[in-house]
């Protein structure tokens, strides 16, 4: 029972190469997000899934596009990757879009060079 | 001014101290409220949740304050396991999207 994976835990990229973050459960829950995570800023957000077949933008989507595959799975897209997306990318999951907890992936630590 | 604030620190106390963290926010819509806990280079972890009527989990007390709009931390008896940076957490009901603030970093010395 992993919970919440995310791949890779580790990435370098050059300016303008593309990439997909992914990130799958098996807690069964329907409400999935990405958040990414910089010094002195907190956790933001940049797109969530309420349930399977939606998606909807958070704080900072610009240069995100997610696609939610299925009820395990959302993955996160960097078309076009710049160096003000270096960060630390979390995924998570609730059990609804009400105020549940939220349950965190590993993160995966990226760098645009 | 961001929506949720906390006071960065760190804050650096003895084995056995009681330490309290604050934390405000600016959207009085808000309607749950959280800490999480995060170590160093890991993901963050709800360590409680936070109620009207204040709640407590062994040496963790949190209090809601929705008058003046602000959430705090009492940590009794601090241990060396402690040491880790806690997240005031804000709420809203559409989507349950949840508002991080930016962390209080603890410390705890033997």
């Amino acid at each position: 029972n992993a919970g919440v994976t995310q791949t890779p835990k580790f990435q370098v990229l050059k300016t303008g190469q593309s990439m997909t973050l992914q990130c799958a459960q098996d807690m069964n829950h329907n409400s999935m997000y990405w958040y990414r995570q910089d010094p002195g800023m907190g956790l933001r957000l940049i797109y969530y899934s309420a349930s399977e077949g939606t998606t909807d933008k958070g704080e900072v989507p610009n240069g995100y596009n997610v696609s939610r595959l299925n009820k395990r799975e959302f993955s996160l897209r960097l078309e076009s990757a710049a160096p003000s997306q270096t960060s630390v990318y979390f995924c998570a999951v609730s059990r609804d879009s009400a105020n549940n907890e939220q349950f965190f992936g590993p993160g995966t630590r990226l760098t645009v060079l | 001014r961001k929506e949720v604030e906390q006071d960065p620190g760190p804050f650096n106390v003895p084995e056995g101290a009681t330490v309290a963290f604050n934390c405000t926010y600016s959207n009085s819509a808000s309607q749950s409220f959280f800490w999480y806990r995060q170590d160093c280079r890991k993901e963050p972890k709800l360590l409680m949740s936070v109620y009207s009527s204040g709640n407590e989990d062994g040496r963790f007390t949190a209090q809601l304050n929705r008058a003046s709009q602000y959430i705090s931390l009492l940590i009794r008896d601090s241990k060396l396991s402690d040491s880790a940076t806690y997240l005031c957490v804000v709420g809203r009901n559409a989507g349950n999207m949840l508002t991080f603030g930016g962390g209080t970093r603890l410390m705890v010395k033997p």
